[in-house]
This record gives structure tokens, sequence and C-alpha cells, in this order.
């Protein structure tokens, strides 16, 4: 079945750019949507953004001012980078599949493939 | 960028029924999906659409949707199910349809 890695430097410095990347396998990018989101420590989830396998993206307004999120479909990966990150931004960093539940009038979509996270400290 | 609504803490006493809601805007035009998140373990969907279960998932859990509410149902509630739960749903608000979380209910399983 699909698998997501996710896959980057577990300390970043402020000021400086997060880089991550999530390996799709088992399975082809294509056809999907792919979300980032991330859950700083002892808190809840904050959905960063998502990009369609033809590149089409869309940010949280939050951070949209410091996100960009890529893929390459030849590689099976999809990546997120988070410019200007301060202590704010440590948080175990989560990449998932959107999936769609399809009726004759409406489509819902959900995350039903995660990967395992990998946690992203900010300090110097 | 609109907001999800969830109670900070249930509780359920083994076998019994809990309900778990999440409340916003949005979900007036949107079915929320639902998260088991167990500590240092990432999110497992348990719930999708108007009222699905993936497959592996008990069929204790249910969903359902009423107006600007959605609920999740664990319906004799097990020891396993103590975890964090999350809705999480199209932001409708802004003109940017992206997602957002619900601000998460700890359950917990007496």
């Amino acid at each position: 079945q699909v698998q997501l890695q996710e896959s980057g430097p577990g300390l970043v410095k402020p000021s400086e750019t997060l880089s991550l990347t999530c390996t799709v396998s088992g399975g082809s990018i294509s056809s999907y949507y792919w979300s980032w989101i991330r859950q700083p420590p002892g808190k809840g989830l904050e959905w960063i953004g998502y990009i369609y396998y033809s590149g089409s993206t869309n940010y949280n307004p939050s951070l949209k001012s410091r996100v960009t999120i890529s893929v390459d479909t030849s590689k099976n990966q999809f990546s997120l980078k988070l410019s200007s990150v301060t202590a704010a931004d440590t948080a175990v960093y989560y990449c998932a599949r959107h999936s769609l539940d399809c009726s004759s009038t409406s489509c819902y979509p959900f995350m039903d493939v995660w990967g395992k996270g990998t946690t992203v400290t900010v300090s110097s | 960028s609109s907001e999800l609504t969830q109670d900070p803490a249930v509780s359920v006493a083994l076998g019994q029924t809990v309900r778990i809601t999440c409340q916003g805007d949005s979900l007036r035009s949107y079915y929320a999906s639902w998260y088991q998140q167990k500590p240092g373990q990432a999110p497992v969907l348990v719930i999708y659409g108007k009222n699905n279960r993936p497959s592996g998932i008990p069929d204790r859990f249910s969903g359902s949707s009423s107006g600007n509410t959605a609920s999740l149902t664990i319906t004799g509630a097990q020891a396993e199910d103590e975890a964090d739960y999350y809705c999480n749903s199209r932001d409708s608000s802004g003109n940017h349809l992206g997602y957002v979380f619900g601000t998460g209910t700890k359950v917990t399983v007496l």
C-alpha cells in the first residue's frame, strides 16, 4: 500500500529556511493532492498547505508569505520550504495524501495516508 | 481563516458511549473527517464523508453532522480508544478554500 516518508534536517537555525521532502512509495503521486501538516510540541495539528500533482498549490494564509510547496513527479516526491523560521516553527512535520469521497452531487476530501512525521527544531 | 472548535477533554467509562463534537461555520458546507492520534504517533483517519470508516477501523466509530456541528461517536469505548481526536474540514472563509483542523479532544477511557 501507499506509504509516505518525510526527510530533512532535524535542526534549523533561526532566520534560515526549513526544507523537507516527502517520498511516496507503493503508488503514484499522480492524480492526488498532497498536504503538509505540523504539530508543535504539546499542541494541535496545523495545516500548512497542499499541492496537486500538476503543481497547483494552496497555502494556509497565516504561513503563506513564508511557504513554498513543490512537486517532482519523476521522483514521486513533494517538498516543503518554510523561510525565516523562528522557535515557533519547531514542530513535528507530517505529509499526507488527500482522497475524495464522492456522491452524485459533491466530493468531500479527507487525508487517508500519513507519514510518520519528522521533528524539526529551530535553534541556534 | 475559519475555526473548528472541540471540547478539550472528555472521559468515558470502559464499554460506554462517548460523543466528540466539532463546531464551525465550514461544517454547514463540508463534511468533517476525523483523526485519532496516540502519543508519539501520526494521526490515523477514522471517519470520512457522511459516515464512512476506512478499512480496519472498528464499527464502534461513527460520524454524523447537523448544521454547523460534526460529531464522532465511539459506542462501547475500549481502552485502546484513549487518544486525541481531531476533526478536519475545508476552510470556506475568504477565498483560499484550504483546510482547517479542530482544536482537538483528549479522550480518556476510565
